[in-house]
């Protein structure tokens, strides 16, 4: 069973760059399938950011793309997400997951545990 | 930009069965998945590709999609049930989640 474990600072100054990292377990990223990152303000909906290929490919969410970078490690079999300047509309709890199925029919089927992060000075 | 629209709230009572709408427009052409989140847990898929159940899932879930909507279905509903449960789709290019309805079994 594939895991995810998000890790990053969980406060993070409003027009900083917020930084996180998923690292993958019991599958290696280098054999397939997009990597995507999900968040959830607290006490609201999902929202999808990205998603990313072993290759480097990605997909973004229109709102988010002119802050959003994400990266892939498959030395370290880890995928990064960076976003910033962020406000404090950005805390959420945010989540790494595996997109599995092709692309018309894409879907999450291991998620992490998400981490929260709050953006306050 | 594509959206998907799902009532805040479903009630159902215990034994009974729960349907869950999930609207956007010509849906049914599109692939529609569901996923189940309880306080403080990650989600969980629950049904891919319409209609599909992954391994673990009860058979009690189940899902269709035509027209406008797709529809998660919860037959026979326990407790253990209750839940947020949300839609998916993908359109150009985009993952687009449904803004959730959470279901309470009383």
């Amino acid at each position: 069973q594939v895991q995810l474990q998000e890790s990053g600072p969980g406060l993070v100054k409003p027009s900083e760059t917020l930084s996180l990292t998923c690292a993958v377990s019991s599958y290696s990223i280098s054999s397939g399938y997009y990597w995507g990152w999900i968040r959830q303000p607290p006490g609201k909906g999902l929202e999808w950011i990205g998603s990313i290929y072993h290759s480097g490919s990605t997909y973004y969410n229109p709102s988010l793309k002119s802050r959003v970078t994400l990266s892939v490690d498959t030395s370290k079999n880890h995928f990064s997400l960076n976003l910033n300047s962020v406000t404090a509309a950005d805390t959420a709890v945010y989540y790494c997951a595996r997109a599995v199925g092709l692309v018309a029919s894409v879907h999450f089927d291991n998620w992490g545990q998400g981490t929260l992060v709050t953006v306050s000075s | 930009s594509y959206e998907l629209t799902q009532p805040p709230s479903v009630s159902v009572s215990p034994g009974q069965t729960a349907s869950i709408p999930c609207s956007g427009d010509k849906l049914g052409d599109k692939y529609a998945c569901w996923y189940q989140q309880k306080p403080g847990q990650s989600p969980v898929l629950v049904i891919y590709q319409d209609n599909k159940r992954p391994s673990g899932i009860p058979e009690r879930y189940s899902a269709s999609n035509s027209g406008n909507t797709a529809t998660l279905t919860i037959s026979g509903t326990q407790a253990m049930d209750e839940a947020d449960y949300y839609c998916q789709a993908w359109d150009s290019s985009t993952v687009v989640f449904g803004g959730g309805t959470k279901l309470t079994v009383l």
